[in-house]
């Protein structure tokens, strides 16, 4: 089984502060790295994707990967009380399957 | 943008029905999903296909079958929903290709088993 762990949180952060989310997966030969939001009561939304080792920014968020070290971060600069949402991190498998594998996800709370 | 659509948003049914869940996206996508969402327990895929008439268990199989018949619709049947079966449960679809094509979800079907 191919694990992806987050801390569940809650990661509570004020508004325009700096929020830091993190994510360990098990398998090492995985290639692609997702972020997405989950509001509660909806669906995922996708938010980032990467690829390879380094930074990968798209406005407020910023997407870390360190494949040495199995790592990938979320970071959201400027954070807003609308940034209150669960975010899950799924990694894509090296073998042949089709299926991400997703962490249980971090809760953040930004409070104004 | 991509666009995957439940057939319903909340759904009340009784144990022992035989439920059925439909999902259509209209991207062309060769792969499909059905997830079920648990407090704790987050996101497990129950089956996914990656082809017409093609079905891979996933995590959690026992108690659902799926259809597709079609590349753009896939069917989540419960052959005798059982109170157990109530959760929030996502439909997701991609591109083909080996686990590094995001999925992109639905708005989810809220199910309760009475």
């Amino acid at each position: 089984q191919k694990e992806v762990e987050q801390n569940s949180g809650p990661l509570s952060v004020p508004e325009g502060a700096i929020a830091s989310l993190n994510c360990t997966y098990s398998d090492r030969g995985s290639q692609s790295f997702f972020w997405y939001r989950q509001y509660s009561g909806k669906s995922p939304e996708l938010i980032m994707s990467i690829y390879s080792n380094g930074d990968k920014e798209d406005g407020r968020f910023t997407a870390q990967l360190n494949k040495a070290s199995q790592y990938v971060s979320l970071l959201i600069r400027d954070s807003q009380p609308s940034d209150s949402a669960t975010y899950l991190c799924a990694v894509g498998p090296s073998n042949s399957g089709y299926a991400l594998n997703f962490g249980k996800g971090t809760s953040l709370l930004v409070t104004p | 943008d991509v666009k995957v659509t439940q057939s319903s948003r909340y759904l009340v049914k009784r144990t022992g029905e035989k439920v059925f869940l439909e999902c259509v996206q209209d991207m062309d996508h060769e792969n499909m999903f059905w997830y079920r969402q648990d407090p704790g327990l987050g996101l497990r895929l129950i089956y996914f296909s990656y082809d017409v008439k093609m079905k891979e268990k996933g995590d959690i199989p026992e108690g659902y079958s799926v259809s597709r018949e079609k590349k753009e619709r896939f069917s989540l049947i419960l052959e005798s929903a059982s109170t157990n079966q109530t959760s929030m449960y996502l439909c997701a679809s991609s591109f083909r290709g080996l686990g590094n094509q995001p999925q992109h979800f639905g708005d989810g079907t809220r199910l309760s088993i009475l």
